[in-house]
């Protein structure tokens, strides 16, 4: 089976761009969450969503905004982009939510803002 | 969210037991007890959850105390490929994974 995939892998933009990053989860899970990773920390959660309702938000700005499909596919929205949004943006899939369910990671789409 | 104290790193050789601690004094009843270890340059990678029970599967085997405020993530053969940065992450609601720093783990040949 096909784990999760992201896009882009990388991608450059500029102060005060937008930016899109779609995430394929497993088949059969419905539930994703972003997290965002800058090089030497661990990730910090930023939303998750479960069958195309957000049910988490981490503590980041509105600039920072996300959607579930009914395909269970999932997109991250990032406006006004500022250099410290340069990081390694991940996404995971699980089957459900609640903490009897393990969560699987993508590669990652690493965004570089200039 | 549980607070968890891991060793910045640990270091190990090859083909031995690699026992890695955690401490998670603040762990609520409910919360289920997560490991995950990031490679260099890949995204973080599921390796074994518990709630009170020992746990077992193919990757490793994780301890958790009797009174659940600690618990040992076990890799019971380290090879150069299980060098990784491992987190412990106590985790109740929805999958909200609150990641630490983590221990670094490096295996030598």
């Amino acid at each position: 089976d096909a784990g999760v995939t992201q896009s882009p892998t990388h991608l450059i933009k500029t102060r005060g761009q937008h930016v899109t990053l779609r995430c394929s989860p497993i088949s059969g899970h419905k539930s994703v969450s972003w997290y965002q990773q800058v090089l030497g920390q661990g990730p910090q959660f930023i939303f998750q969503y479960y069958e195309k309702e957000e049910r988490g938000r981490g503590n980041f700005p509105d600039r920072f905004s996300a959607r579930q499909f009914p395909n269970y596919s999932s997109e991250l929205n990032v406006n006004a982009l500022l250099l410290g949004d340069s990081a390694l943006y991940l996404c995971a899939s699980s089957r459900g939510i609640g903490g009897t369910y393990e969560q699987y990671f993508g590669p990652g789409t690493r965004l570089t803002v200039t | 969210d549980a607070k968890t104290t891991q060793p910045n790193s640990m270091e190990s050789n090859e083909e031995e037991p690699v026992h890695l601690p955690c401490n998670h004094s603040t762990i609520s009843g409910t919360d289920y007890i997560h490991w995950y270890r990031q490679l260099p340059s890949q995204g973080p990678e599921y390796v074994i959850h518990g709630l009170t029970s020992n746990v077992n599967n193919r990757m490793a085997s994780l301890a958790i105390a009797e009174d659940r405020k600690s618990s040992t993530l076990i890799l019971h053969r380290a090879t150069l490929r299980d060098a990784a940065v491992y987190y412990c992450i106590p985790s109740e609601y929805g999958n909200k994974l609150v990641f630490g720093a983590g221990t670094i783990l490096r295996v030598k040949s």
